[in-house]
């Protein structure tokens, strides 16, 4: 596509319920990467994919949190058990290389009630 | 593992006024360096970025960098700023590990 698309834009759920945000990167795009992003706060760097690697999971802040790459294209991340602090604006972003330059979606505002 | 720190919060400019955004970042080896735009209600942009060669690069709108090697840094410049310019401002490092740091980003308000 013309360029990174995320679904939902908006999340509500319940603490303790599981949530999937998705990612469609811009086609031939071979790094996928995930931050999040809290009120006042920078970028939280969460995961990268580049390629068939092995993804570079350094970021998760926990066991909850699990995403995947299918196919070198489609990226969903997974919260389980849902808590408060998991509140925060989840973007999710491409790139050509893995150099830099990325391209972002307009992320998913999620909201744990 | 690399840090990226933006020195101001919050800038409070009137149209026409000179900008200048501080950052600064820690990582004794090659770096890519970026700044990112985030205009109200839109999603971040790539503004500029420095790879190599020419230490001072121009940008969209009229914004330009200066990568100092032996200041580590990369300070984010405007000679005279619109109203438009208002958004919030991202300074990135990213290293040979793969992704990039963000600094916590800047808040650039210009009154009309």
């Amino acid at each position: 596509g013309a360029g990174v698309s995320q679904s939902p834009s908006n999340k509500v759920t319940e603490k303790g319920k599981d949530v999937e945000l998705r990612c469609d990167p811009i086609s031939g795009h071979t790094a996928l990467y995930w931050y999040r992003q809290s009120l006042g706060q920078g970028l939280e760097f969460l995961i990268y994919f580049q390629g068939n690697s092995a993804p570079d999971k350094s970021g998760l802040p926990s066991d909850r949190f699990s995403a995947e790459r299918t196919g070198g294209s489609v990226s969903t991340l997974t919260i389980q058990r849902t808590q408060q602090e998991d509140s925060a604006v989840y973007l999710c972003a491409s790139s050509l290389t893995s150099e830099g330059g990325y391209t972002f979606g307009s992320g998913t505002r999620l909201t744990v009630v | 593992a690399q840090s990226v720190s933006q020195h101001n919060h919050h800038v409070i400019l009137s149209e026409a006024a000179s900008l200048e955004l501080g950052c600064n970042y820690s990582y004794g080896g090659t770096v890519n360096l970026f700044w990112y735009v985030q205009y109200p209600g839109q999603h971040l942009q790539l503004l500029l970025k420095y790879f190599s060669g020419d230490p001072l690069v121009k940008g969209i709108k009229g914004f330009e960098a200066e990568f100092i090697k032996s200041k580590f840094s990369f300070n984010l410049r405007k000679p005279s700023v619109q109203w438009s310019d208002t958004a919030e401002y991202f300074c990135a490092v990213n290293t040979n590990a793969g992704k990039s740091t963000f600094g916590d980003g800047t808040t650039l308000t210009v009154k009309p």
